[in-house]
């Protein structure tokens, strides 16, 4: 019931595509769905986050998709770019006490 | 100056060793964890800390030992290191009261090898 699952595990995009991943998790007492990047030799960021109730949010070329009732959230990257090449995690927040990561999706975004 | 660091960046050693990493902050938070990364497994918490008096195991604990030194500073070691705790390894902190705080700032990450 902790569990995040993450689709798919890697992806490949041309420039200027959408790139779209996938998260669906089980408990519903989660309360905050964070995304974070990570390139090559670093340790993951922040990238965006949502809450519950809330079912969308855009910061740039970047965007989540929430839908509580499927138990389902997604990352959707605009307009692809070299740059956004990089591992990118989903996660579920529990009330501040545990964080549960996906197992991540390589993203590589040709030129 | 990054705000979590982590020392050795990189560590090779071998089978039967007691290996220590360490982790720092600047940022003033209460919660630290210790996260293990293999490819395709995502993060794994080994253990976490939401402060000087509090650790907990996380999903893999077995083989691992932490050591909460100060509010800043947090310590994984291995006691008698194996070749498949080969694995990049992550120090975060979050402030940790719900919500947005529950952010994890990662340091850069301590590649070891055990041969």
């Amino acid at each position: 019931q902790q569990q995040v699952k993450q689709s798919p595990q890697s992806l490949i995009v041309q420039k200027g595509g959408i790139s779209i991943i996938n998260c669906a998790y089980e408990n519903t007492a989660f309360d905050y769905f964070p995304w974070y990047q990570q390139f090559p030799g670093k340790g993951p960021a922040l990238l965006i986050a949502i809450r519950p109730d809330v079912s969308e949010k855009k910061e740039g070329r970047f965007t989540i998709s929430f839908n509580k009732s499927a138990k389902q959230f997604s990352l959707h990257i605009m307009d692809s770019q070299p740059g956004d090449s990089a591992t990118y995690f989903c996660a579920a927040s529990l009330g501040g006490f545990k964080t549960i990561f996906g197992a991540g999706t390589r993203l590589f975004v040709k030129a | 100056d990054a705000d979590v660091t982590q020392t050795p960046r990189n560590r090779i050693t071998k089978t039967g060793k007691r290996i220590m990493l360490e982790c720092s902050q600047t940022k003033g938070h209460d919660r630290m964890y210790w996260y293990r990364q293999d490819p395709g497994l995502g993060l794994q918490l080994i253990y976490y800390s939401f402060d000087v008096k509090d650790i907990n195991k996380g999903e893999i604990s077995d083989g691992y030992s932490v050591s909460r030194q100060a509010q800043a500073k947090f310590s994984l070691s291995l006691e008698s290191a194996i070749p498949n705790q080969t694995a990049l390894y992550f120090c975060a902190t979050s402030s940790g009261w719900g919500g947005t705080t529950d952010t994890q700032y990662f340091g850069p990450g301590t590649r070891l090898t055990v041969l």
